[in-house]
């Protein structure tokens, strides 16, 4: 089965840049989504279609994929972005998830 | 977006036939639009895909789950469901169930708890 992986953690200065990356077999080749979940709430989607952001979702952050990685950005990190970070991609007809980064801005 | 909101026994005896609901509003569950999705996260882990409809009855399941799921479509209701048969305590976790218009999973209701308990 298809599988996504994800580094459990990731620190990151107050207005520094965080980079969370999700790896797959030809993963560059689908389109990776990234869900925000902060605790005791439902996720939120913050990148879709690689690059894409929703509408409300602020520029800070900002989405790659090529090759086995995809990967998040949040450029100049703030307290309000620590959160669990979850990838996700198609693999067909079905739908898979990354493990999860938790994104602690110390 | 729509807003999805979940419902259902929050507590589930082992071997029983777990069933929730999510009710759709400020859209149509009968629109060509969307895929109706269930996902499910067990405490302190991550999130995992149980399957989805489509406006047209047709399903697709997680291949881990697939020989215990069902998901239906209530059009009358503007609802849709799911039944996961033979549960054990491994299926306890909060249950989400979420739209789906084009490749991402765009709204999400607020979970359900489900327990898994004698």
């Amino acid at each position: 089965s298809y599988e996504l992986t994800q580094p459990p953690s990731v620190s990151v200065s107050p207005g520094q840049t965080a980079n969370i990356t999700c790896s797959g077999d030809k993963l560059g080749d689908k389109y990776a989504c990234w869900y925000q979940q902060k605790p005791g709430q439902s996720p939120v989607l913050v990148i879709y279609d690689d690059s894409k952001r929703p509408s409300g979702i602020p520029e800070r952050f900002s989405g790659s994929n090529s090759g086995n990685t995809a990967t998040l950005t949040i450029s100049g990190t703030q307290a309000m972005d620590e959160a669990d970070y979850y990838c996700q991609a198609w693999t067909g007809i079905t739908a898979v998830f990354g493990a999860g980064t938790k994104v602690t801005v110390l | 977006q729509v807003q999805l909101q979940e419902s259902g026994p929050g507590l589930v005896r082992p071997s029983q036939t777990l069933s929730l609901t999510c009710t759709v509003s400020g859209g149509s569950i009968n629109s060509d639009t969307y895929y109706w999705n269930w996902i499910r996260q067990p405490a302190g882990k991550g999130l995992e895909w149980i399957g989805r409809i489509y406006t047209s009855g047709s399903a697709n399941y997680n291949p881990s789950l697939k020989s215990r799921v069902t998901i239906s479509l209530d059009t009358s209701k503007n609802q849709f469901s799911v039944k996961l048969s033979s549960v054990t305590a491994a299926d306890t976790a909060v249950y989400y169930c979420a739209s789906q218009e084009t490749t991402p999973f765009d709204s999400w209701g607020q979970g359900t708890l489900v327990t898994v308990s004698s």
